[in-house]
């Protein structure tokens, strides 16, 4: 099993540019997540979802969209990026009612100039 | 909602037994007590989980008192690899109470 893996691993923006960040898991998982963690910070969760279709709104939503079409994937969505989105992004996902065990996949390391 | 604290940083030696103590003073009885380690570069690891008393795995052991107001993850003999960011968090499995602080940097040294 390869867990929860994360597409693409780096990238670098410019200002107002977009992207989408790839996340897919292989454990059957009902639950993703999308973080960011910034430098000396902890995680914040940006956006969750329970299952195919739904999403809901993490603590730092604002300026990111998501989108869960199937189980196995959540696509987080930047549609103009700001340097304030330079970050690492990390995934996860775990099984339901289980918010506290959480599977994390590698991150995502994104710059934006 | 619970909140934890736990020192900001620790340092040991190779072959030492590292303790971390987190406290959680207003701890539901609903809430479970879970630890997750972090190395750089990577996301967090879940290590263990507990409720009361004791859980112990091939990576970490989990001591809780009777009161629940503490909790103290215990890695024996710890070696340069254990070098990384331990969280510890409480909840009752739900979103609202997830919340990954700024953990406690342990540093092992040879």
């Amino acid at each position: 099993n390869a867990g929860v893996t994360q597409t693409p691993k780096f990238r670098v923006l410019k200002t107002g540019q977009s992207m989408t960040l790839l996340c897919a898991q292989d454990m059957n998982h009902e639950y993703m997540y999308w973080y960011r963690q910034d430098p000396g910070m902890g995680l914040r969760l940006i956006h969750y979802s329970v299952g195919e279709g739904t999403t809901a709104k993490g603590e730092v939503p604002d300026g990111y969209n998501v989108s869960r079409l199937k189980k196995q994937n959540f696509l987080l969505g930047l549609e103009s990026a700001a340097p304030s989105q330079t970050s690492v992004y990390f995934c996860a996902s775990s099984p339901p009612r289980a918010f506290d065990e959480q599977y994390f996949g590698p991150g995502t390391r994104l710059t934006v100039t | 909602l619970a909140k934890t604290t736990q020192p900001i940083s620790m340092d040991s030696y190779e072959g030492q037994e590292v303790n971390i103590t987190c406290s959680h003073n207003n701890i539901a009885t609903n809430d479970y007590i879970t630890w997750y380690q972090q190395f750089p570069s990577q996301g967090p690891r879940f290590i263990i989980q507990g409720y009361k008393t004791k859980v112990t795995n091939e990576v970490a052991s989990l001591f809780i008192p009777a009161d629940r107001k503490s909790s103290t993850l215990s890695l024996p003999r710890v070696s340069l690899s254990d070098t990384a960011v331990y969280y510890c968090l409480v909840g009752d499995g739900g979103y609202s109470t997830l919340t990954f602080g700024k953990g406690t940097m342990l540093l092992v040294s040879p």
